[in-house]
């Protein structure tokens, strides 16, 4: 079975620019989750999608954040403008129902540096 | 604001040795709590969820316990290798359900 697929891997980008990073769940997964994870720091949620619903987004920065997943497959997260404190891990992760008792399931996280 | 604490934040264990490190969250309305390995330049993978006071798993070297009523739970490695150098994570639900994670122990094994 295919994993989470992320891309890109890695991303310098200077402040004020903008980005934007592509997530493939496992397949037959509803539920899709964006976290962010800065350096000496857990994750944090940005996002939760159910198919293509977003179940929860309270922790994203919607002034210069965005997230879609579209026909409930893929999704993309975008940051625009970047800010350096945009540096982080950003990390896809899918399961299969979005139960608290779910394992969810990981990407390799794409790497994000702002100078 | 629920708060999850992972001690300590890293640490220096020599190859073969036995080593545990601990996970605390409020005990107040708890469902499940997760523990995650991560491993440098991979994706996180899931080790336990576990949901009952008193509960304990195990996946070969390593095992986890549960006491929800006082709010920890104790990732424990037995004979550890260089394979299991890592940074292990744990994470509790939230008031909305979602997880909220700690900032994990960083492992390291020496040969």
């Amino acid at each position: 079975e295919a994993g989470v697929a992320q891309s890109p891997r890695y991303k310098i980008i200077e402040k004020r620019q903008s980005v934007a990073f592509w997530c493939n769940p496992i397949s037959g997964h509803a539920t899709l989750y964006w976290y962010q994870q800065i350096l000496g720091q857990g994750p944090k949620l940005l996002i939760q999608f159910q198919n293509n619903g977003v179940v929860d987004d309270s922790q994203l920065p919607k002034d210069r954040f965005s997230a879609e997943r579209l026909k409930g497959v893929d999704s993309t997260l975008k940051i625009q403008p970047a800010k350096l404190e945009d540096s982080a891990v950003y990390l896809c992760a899918s399961s299969p129902s979005g139960r608290v008792t779910d394992t969810q399931y990981f990407g390799p996280g794409t790497r994000l540096t702002v100078l | 604001i629920l708060n999850v604490e992972q001690s300590p934040q890293s640490l220096h264990v020599q190859e073969g040795d036995s080593t545990n490190f601990t996970c605390s969250f409020p005990s107040s309305n708890f469902y499940a709590l997760h523990w995650y390995r991560w491993e440098t330049a991979k994706s996180p993978e899931a080790l336990f969820v576990m949901t009952l006071n008193g509960d304990e798993k195990k996946k070969g070297r390593i095992s986890a316990t549960l006491n929800t009523k006082e709010g920890y739970s104790y990732l424990y490695i037995k004979g550890s290798q260089p394979e299991d150098s890592a940074t292990y994570l744990c994470a509790r639900e939230g008031s909305n359900y979602q997880l909220i994670w700690g900032a994990g122990t960083k492992l390291i094994i020496k040969p």
